[in-house]
Parts: structure tokens; C-alpha cells; sequence
């Protein structure tokens, strides 16, 4: 079957403007995480879902980023008001284990702010 | 905090060497350990991962890694890497709330033919 897919592959974006980024995880997959891939850092825990709700925010880096799930499938990561740090590859993954036992990842969105 | 440490950065090796990455995590209750890599141009996958039992595991593409609980480690092995092994790998453990996976920085491994 089809994994998870994420749109778009790239973003340019000026500093100042809102981003939305999607993700589509692969379908039946009831967890749904966001991670963020920085330039010689590892990979960022932004966000984690069960479902449509969000017990796990913690790793949103400030107020300007935000995500929502709708149907328990699709989900949308928004970044307002781009910084130039914001600049990164945005990783989704899915799992069909609440628990997150395996996760598996999209190809990701790489975010550049001018 | 939780957090994972791989103490190598960039790993150059030739054809037929044998390979050991190094992977600290900093938790020392119950932990679920993850070997990820990411193949140029490719997204991440797993390559292996621990959750109970034998310390040795073993994953895809003839890559094993040790459960170490006394050390905190959790190494990955190969005892012959190939060209075609060339990427970064990624060591990472589940987060104590189970809610996300903590990543290190990642080694980027270069294997010449």
C-alpha cells in the first residue's frame, strides 16, 4: 500500500508569511507525529497525535506553529509568520500502534524562509 | 531531559570493513531503542529495533545492534558494509510518556568501493 505522503516537497516562503504544510499518513494509522530535520541536528519532536486530538504538543517551538488532524487521517502543520530559523525538513509519521511502536515516515517538506 | 548521544558524526569506511556506531541514551527506566537510516535521497526507515528480550537484535540488510543496560548503549554493528550502505543513520528511543521518539544527531556513514 501507499505510505505516507507529505505536500508539498518544497516550500520557498518569505519571512513574514503563513505556511500550511499536509501530511497523509497511511491510511488505518491512528498515530500521526511531526518532527523537524535542522541542519546538522537530528530530528525535532514537534507534535503527536492520536486521532484527532493532540496529547503531545510539547515540542511546538513557539505559538506561531500550530497542527490539526481532521477524520483521524490527514493532518496540516501552519507556521505563521515565518522566521528564517523556521528553515528545516518537516517529517511526518504514522504508526498503527498508539504506542508508536514503529513509526513510519513520509519523504518530508523542506521549508525554506528568504 | 531524555536524550540520545552518537558519538560519531561522519564515519568514512572501504568496502568489506566492518562497522560499529555508537548510541548512548540517557533514560534508565524500561526503554524502547530504534535504529533509523536514511538513504540519500530516500526517507527515514527502521532499520532495527529493542523492546524486550534478547539484547541482540537484528534488522534488515544484515545490520544487528546490542541492548547494553549497564552502559546505556545501544551500537549498531555490521560486520561487512557495502557500497550501497553509504547514509546517515539515526539512533532514537521512545520518549518516557510514549508519545514521540527522541532522536540523536546522526552518523553519516561513507563506504568507497
Amino acid at each position: 500500500g501507499a505510505g505516507v505522503s507529505q505536500s508539498p516537497s518544497n516550500k520557498v516562503t518569505e519571512k513574514g508569511k503563513d505556511v500550511e504544510l499536509r501530511c497523509d499518513p497511511i491510511s488505518g494509522h491512528t498515530a500521526l507525529y511531526w518532527y523537524r530535520q535542522s541542519l546538522g541536528q537530528g530530528l525535532e519532536f514537534l507534535i503527536y497525535f492520536q486521532g484527532n486530538s493532540a496529547p503531545d504538543k510539547s515540542g511546538l517551538p513557539s505559538d506561531r506553529f500550530s497542527a490539526e488532524r481532521t477524520g483521524g487521517s490527514v493532518s496540516t502543520l501552519t507556521i505563521q509568520r515565518t522566521q528564517q530559523e523556521d528553515s528545516a525538513v518537516y517529517l511526518c509519521a504514522s504508526s498503527p500502534f498508539p504506542s508508536g511502536a514503529e513509526q513510519f515516515f513520509g519523504p518530508g517538506t523542506r521549508l525554506t524562509v528568504l | 531531559a531524555q536524550s540520545v548521544s552518537q558519538h560519531n558524526h561522519h564515519v568514512i569506511l572501504s568496502e568489506a570493513a566492518s562497522l560499529e556506531l555508537g548510541c548512548n541514551y540517557s533514560y534508565g527506566g524500561t526503554v524502547n531503542l530504534f535504529w533509523y537510516v536514511q538513504y540519500p535521497g530516500q526517507h527515514l526507515q527502521l532499520l532495527l529495533k529493542y523492546f524486550s528480550g534478547d539484547p541482540l537484535v537484528k534488522g534488515i540488510k544484515g545490520f544487528e545492534a546490542e541492548f547494553i543496560k549497564s552502559k546505556f548503549s545501544f551500537n549498531l554493528r555490521k560486520p561487512s558494509v557495502q557500497w550501497s550502505d553509504t547514509a546517515e543513520y539515526f539512533c532514537a528511543v521512545k520518549n518516557q510518556a510514549g508519545t514521540a521518539l527522541i532522536f540523536g544527531k546522526g552518523t553519516t556513514l561513507s563506504v568507497s568501493s
